[in-house]
Formats: C-alpha cells, structure tokens, sequence
C-alpha cells in the first residue's frame, strides 16, 4: 500500500518559474527520500533528509520536513525544461522505502 | 563506480510461465531492495536483502514470487506461473547498509505477461 499522497498530482509551469511539490506520509519515518522519474523508468535520486533535519539544499533544491505534520516539501527554484519530470518522495521505515503515487512536473520553454 | 544494472531491461512472457529478472548492485553495497512500479503510481516496495538473507520479504504479493541473493551481491527474482496482473517495472535499488542511506535504483525491467 502507498505510504502518502504528493499533492500536486500535476503540476505545469514556465521555465524560470519555482515548482513546489509536497508530501504526506502516514507512520514513522528514519528518513524521507526525493526521487526524480524519466519516463517511466530508473529512480534518480535527488536529496535524502533524516528525521531530525528541519531542512536541506542541493543547488536548485530545497527540502523541508515537518515530522509533526508528517509532511515534506520540494522546492525547485528556476525550474528548466529538462526539469520536466516524476517526482516521488519515500519514506524510509525499517529499511525499506514506501513511496506516494507522485507529481508531474511539467516545465515549458 | 557503476550504478545499479538490470537485466533484462524488457522481457514479455506467456501467461503461465516462468521468469528470472536479475540486479547488480553498487560494488560494495551491502543492502539490496526490489520494488514493483504499476503504470501511474508509486514504486511498492517487494523484498530486502542485507547481505545473504532477506531482511524483510512481506511486500512479496505471494508464494509465486521469490528472490534470492546467495553471495550476498547479485540478486535475482523469480516468478513462477506469471498471471498478466504480474505486468510492471521491476526496479532493483541497493545501499551501502539498510536504514538510513541513500537507496540508488537500476533502470528497471518491463515485465510484460501476454
């Protein structure tokens, strides 16, 4: 069964413009995983954050956790059109990674 | 170093029949973890491996799969009597050890059962 929803399902932009997805997950995390999709393939992995990290940058992203709310944020700022993809968080829980159903992110040239 | 490797990348089978998808992980990774990925949704996560034995098999759906991973390296997984419900990508991921690191995913294999 799926860990949590990412909200937006789709989401559609201009290049330049900021894209914000979100994450909601449901029981006990060790850590919570961004992942970027091409076409219905391999994983790319982004950005991993641990349970008692409020927040965390790599280059254009931006990751913030709330354990409170069990929820994550992805932040990708001056978004490309080769940005233009799945992306999908997971929460590690004993091991083992449950993930959402995902956002598409689609930018525009 | 080299990523994770899959083989086959595609493999379309006759209902009924037997299949074996292989991973290579990252030299050095001592877990191994295979998920399933149905069209539109969220890998859903099957079995883990650290090292030799399978630390956590429950997402296995049911005793017409299996997988194994008998030096603690490549893994394959095998499904017996395959049903077209069994059509997915199966991704491979591995990590240095379970817990808390990075998990990095092969490119997948495309099952299709006809």
């Amino acid at each position: 069964s799926q860990q949590g929803e990412e909200d937006p399902q789709a989401l559609s932009i201009q290049e330049g413009e900021n894209a914000t997805m979100n994450c909601s997950y449901k029981t006990s995390i060790n850590n919570l995983q961004w992942y970027r999709q091409n076409s219905g393939r391999g994983l790319v992995h982004l950005i991993l954050i641990r349970s008692n990290e409020r927040e965390k940058h790599s280059g254009r992203l931006r990751v913030t956790l709330d354990t409170s709310k069990k929820s994550s944020s992805l932040l990708i700022t001056a978004s490309r059109a080769a940005d233009t993809a799945s992306y999908f968080c997971g929460g590690t829980s004993y091991g083992k990674l449950t993930f959402g159903q995902g956002t598409i992110l689609t930018v525009h040239p | 170093g080299a990523g994770v490797s899959q083989t086959p990348s595609n493999k379309v089978t006759e209902k009924g029949k037997y299949v074996e998808l292989r991973c290579d992980p990252i030299s050095g990774h001592t877990a191994l973890y295979w998920y399933r990925q149905s069209l539109g949704q969220g890998p859903e996560f099957l079995i883990y491996f650290q090292g030799t034995g399978a630390a956590d098999d429950s997402g296995l759906p049911n005793d017409r799969f299996f997988a194994v991973r008998p030096e603690g390296s490549v893994s394959t997984l095998k499904i017996q009597r395959t049903e077209r419900g069994d059509s997915a990508v199966y991704l491979c991921a591995s990590s240095l050890r379970a817990g808390g690191n990075e998990q990095y995913f092969g490119p997948g294999t495309r099952l299709t059962v006809t």
